[in-house]
């Protein structure tokens, strides 16, 4: 799993297994971001899921949000080499300084052929 | 596609000099925000803004400064650079909350 001071995960798995990330936050959210960062590329999101969703699909992702244990998770099914790369999490706040993430610091994928 | 460009795409200073980092979206995005990115800490928020003039304080401010010219030009200036402040940095717009933040392709700092 991810968040403050703990260090990059590492995940490495075969073509075709299924992968979830964990993420666990401190300060109280509605919103949680997923990133990936391809490597020499800036990060950009992949699904963005809310308090009232507790669980939100694209394609082959899933994530999931649980206010009460302060935890998202995001799951990848059947993995393929181009999902290689880091993933983030990121829970918004908003205050009248306006709205900032704040990112975990990140699982790194590596999807081996 | 929303467009976040950086410039310098990389930057060699010593210890004491003066940097600047710019930073250009044409999203018409009302946020703008600046980060760093280092090994085992992901993405720490420096400084953002939510528009022209505006600068907001992010969680690791120290030796930093920023400035928000028009909406789309967000600058960061280290005026004194340090060692420490080799890193990799991110820029972001973003039109608000529950919306996505699109980064440019970042600037690598090196400070001898």
């Amino acid at each position: 799993s991810q968040w403050g001071e703990e260090n990059l995960q590492a995940l490495s798995i075969q073509e075709g297994e299924d992968v979830t990330m964990n993420c666990s936050y401190k300060t109280y959210t509605t919103v949680v971001h997923w990133y990936r960062q391809d490597s020499g590329r800036g990060p950009a999101l992949i699904i963005l899921i809310r308090s009232n969703e507790r669980e939100k699909r694209s394609g082959r992702l899933r994530a999931t949000l649980d206010t009460s244990s302060q935890s998202s998770s995001l799951s990848i099914t059947a993995a393929q080499c181009e999902d290689t790369a880091v993933y983030f999490c990121a829970t918004e706040s908003s205050s009248n300084m306006g709205y900032k993430l704040t990112f975990g610091t990140g699982t790194s994928l590596l999807v081996d052929p | 596609e929303a467009a976040v460009t950086q410039s310098p795409r990389n930057k060699v200073t010593v210890t004491g000099g003066n940097v600047t980092l710019s930073c250009r979206q044409t999203n018409s995005h009302n946020y703008m925000y600046w980060y760093r990115q280092d090994t085992g800490h992901g993405l720490r928020l420096i400084h953002y803004s939510y528009g022209a003039g505006n600068l907001q304080i992010g969680d690791v401010p120290d030796g930093y400064k920023a400035t928000r010219t028009t909406q789309e030009d967000f600058f960061l200036l280290l005026e004194l650079a340090s060692p420490s402040q080799t890193s990799l940095y991110f820029c972001a717009s973003s039109s608000g909350d529950q919306d996505t933040q699109y980064f440019g392709p970042g600037t690598r700092l090196l400070v001898l």
